[in-house]
């Protein structure tokens, strides 16, 4: 079985700050694992993807996430939070042994940025 | 590219109503994806369709739930009867053969009085 853990539903930061937005998963099979975000009243646009090789991914708007086996973690950073920036934020896992497997997701993180 | 379509965006109905929401994905897309967004959680999988094959629909609510995938194009997902608890944004997703990216459409938000 898969699960994910979004740690803190909320996250404020002022405009310029870091971003560290934190996922830990739990995998019995080699994980693929997905940031997405999420736009009021629209849906989800993938930022980024580990899925195998190089464990330090970069995505789309700055964003990067690290894959760490070791800690089961997967956290999203930026060094520089704009305002548009704000939006919700979701870690998501599947199964890396089968493409095309549906994503389990956390529950997801609000990120406020303040100018 | 045109993205995933779904409609309507909104749908206001009372419980013990049907609703059906309908989902064009893109083109030459073989896995199609529903999903089901409760406010404040993340998306949950109701069923997962490769061409017009059902591949899992475990976490389908099979006394009220139905959802096809005819000629593996579009599909329609069903309530019938809508129950409160219904209440939330009905995702598609669609994803091209052998990968794993998934591409999201704009939802339809449910709301059952």
């Amino acid at each position: 079985a898969q699960s994910v853990t979004q740690l803190g539903s909320h996250v404020s930061v002022s405009e310029g700050a870091l971003v560290l937005l934190r996922c830990n998963y739990s995998s019995s099979v080699p994980p693929y694992l997905f940031w997405y975000v999420q736009y009021p009243n629209q849906g989800l646009q993938l930022l980024l993807k580990y899925t195998t090789g190089a464990t330090l991914v970069k995505g789309i708007n700055g964003f990067e996430a690290e894959f760490k086996k070791s800690e089961t973690s997967f956290h999203l950073t930026k060094p520089s939070a704009h305002m548009s920036d704000a939006a919700e934020y979701f870690c998501a896992v599947s199964d890396g042994n089968q493409a095309g497997t549906a994503l389990i997701f956390g529950k997801g993180t609000t990120l406020s940025v303040s100018s | 590219e045109a993205g995933v379509a779904q409609s309507p965006r909104y749908k206001i109905i009372e419980k013990r109503q049907s609703v059906a929401f309908w989902c064009n994905p893109i083109s030459g897309h073989a896995t199609l994806y529903w999903y089901q967004q409760i406010l404040g959680q993340g998306p949950k999988l109701l069923i997962q369709f490769q061409n017009n094959g059902v591949v899992d629909d475990s976490q389908l609510p099979k006394d009220r739930f139905s959802a096809e995938r005819l000629k593996g194009v579009d599909s329609t997902l069903k309530i019938q009867p809508a129950k409160l608890e219904d209440s939330a944004v009905y995702l598609c997703a669609s994803s091209p053969p052998g990968t794993d990216t998934q591409y999201f459409g704009p939802g339809t938000r449910l709301t059952v009085l």
